[in-house]
């Protein structure tokens, strides 16, 4: 099935710890991109990625870092997690031109 | 800065009751406009996309429409059924284009 996969589902982490979360696309699409959202503030752009081996900040990119060796994945790592990071994270892709914006189910992490 | 806000943030309304969902932008230079429904717990889908060139969009019982000069688009749901209680999310490009930029979202309740 077409689409985006996101990994873990759901993630407990201590704080301090280092994390990846994975995001591949199967579309081809040449952008992608990771929001968190967390309830009151809505979806905010983290980073994304126009086309492999290009990446770009989005409105909160502190504490984040992203790479794209290739069209198909984009993780998402945080080097030293912080319990304000403990949000919903969503991987999506579109087209280079904005279409077909599709999302993945999400990781829900808590940092504790 | 691109910023969409979305008013109203909870809605209910009967079964079978026609009602409309606003949102609006700052940024008036926009290529397209996108709206997208949320499941409780779930990832993203889109529902409709409507061009800068075009005024509105229909898919079923849904249409959106655009009015850039405004910065205003609303999505009109016919007839509404249980099965579209939901968040409706609106989104806008940010002003470099990278990106979609997201309201905070209207969340839908129809009862039966």
């Amino acid at each position: 099935i077409a689409g985006i996969t996101q990994a873990p589902t759901s993630q407990i982490l201590a704080a301090g710890r280092r994390m990846t979360l994975r995001c591949t696309q199967d579309m081809r699409h040449n952008a992608m991109y990771w929001y968190r959202q967390d309830l009151g503030l809505g979806l905010r752009l983290i980073h994304y990625s126009n086309t492999a081996g290009t990446t770009g900040k989005g409105e909160v990119p502190d504490g984040y870092s992203v790479s794209r060796a290739n069209t198909d994945d984009f993780p998402l790592t945080l080097a030293s997690a912080v319990p304000s990071q403990t949000s919903v994270y969503f991987c999506a892709s579109s087209d280079r031109d904005g279409y077909g914006y599709t999302f993945g189910s999400g990781t829900r992490l808590t940092v504790v | 800065k691109q910023e969409v806000t979305q008013i109203p943030a909870a809605l209910s309304v009967p079964e079978g009751e026609n009602l409309v969902l606003n949102c609006s932008f700052t940024d008036s230079a926009i290529y397209n406009l996108q709206w997208f429904r949320q499941d409780p717990g779930k990832g993203l889908t889109s529902l409709l996309l409507i061009q800068s060139s075009q005024r509105e969009q229909t898919s079923g019982r849904l249409n959106a429409s655009l009015d850039k000069s405004s910065g205003r688009s609303t999505l009109y749901i016919a007839a509404s059924q249980p099965g579209d209680s939901a968040t409706y999310l609106c989104a806008a490009p940010n002003q470099a284009g990278t990106a979609l930029i997201f309201g905070k979202g209207t969340t839908l309740s129809v009862s039966s």
